[in-house]
């Protein structure tokens, strides 16, 4: 089956850059999006199709990716920015999430 | 403004078939690249993709579950129906209904609601 592995947890000083890996066989040809969820709360869409950023988004939200890798940067994180962080993607049938990324602001 | 809403039960017997209804509103599931999806999330656990349906009564199911889940649209009444047969323990869970933007990816989320599964 179709697997996204995140690394389970992040750690990042308030100021400082975050990075999210998110790897999969089948992402070298597929695109990623990522959600950030907080205690409680829905996900929300932060970053779609590998690098695009939804109206109302952060600029410091990036994205990139390179062969079957998709991260995810935050840039200048704030504490508002602590939650858990999942990638997504699809192949012709399915849909997948990685196993989440809990991301800690200290 | 797109917006979404579960409903249904929030308790239900093990072996009993789960019925969730997500009633939407600000689109049309008759427009071309539309589709509702149905994700859960166990308590502390992460998100798990079910079910899509798409604007042309397409249907795509996790492979894990494709035996019990079905999904159905009712495009005049803006509804997309999900149900689960033969429910367990395990399918306790908070589930999330979320629209599908032209691309494979939620844009918009309903609020979620959890169901346990229990005696």
């Amino acid at each position: 089956s179709y697997e996204l592995t995140q690394p389970p947890s992040v750690s990042v000083s308030p100021g400082q850059t975050a990075s999210i890996s998110c790897s999969g066989d089948k992402l070298g040809d597929k695109d990623a999006c990522w959600y950030h969820q907080r205690p409680g709360q829905s996900p929300v869409l932060v970053i779609y199709q590998n690098t695009k950023r939804p109206s109302g988004i952060p600029e410091r939200f990036s994205g990139s990716k390179s062969g079957k890798t998709a991260t995810l940067t935050i840039s200048g994180t704030q504490t508002m920015d602590e939650a858990d962080y999942y990638c997504q993607a699809w192949d012709s049938t399915t849909v997948v999430f990685g196993g989440g990324t809990k991301l800690t602001v200290l | 403004q797109i917006t979404l809403r579960e409903s249904g039960p929030t308790l239900v017997r093990p072996t009993q078939t789960l019925t969730l209804t997500c009633t939407f509103s600000g689109f049309s599931l008759s427009t071309s690249g539309v589709g509702v999806g149905w994700i859960r999330q166990p308590p502390g656990k992460a998100l798990e993709w079910l079910a899509l349906i798409f604007w042309d009564d397409d249907k795509r199911y996790s492979p894990s579950l494709k035996s019990r889940l079905t999904i159905t649209k009712d495009t005049s009444r803006n509804q997309v129906v999900l149900t689960m047969t033969n429910v367990d323990p395990v399918d306790t869970a908070t589930y999330y209904c979320a629209h599908k933007a032209g691309d494979y990816y939620f844009d918009y989320w309903g609020r979620g609601i959890l169901v346990t599964v229990s005696p």
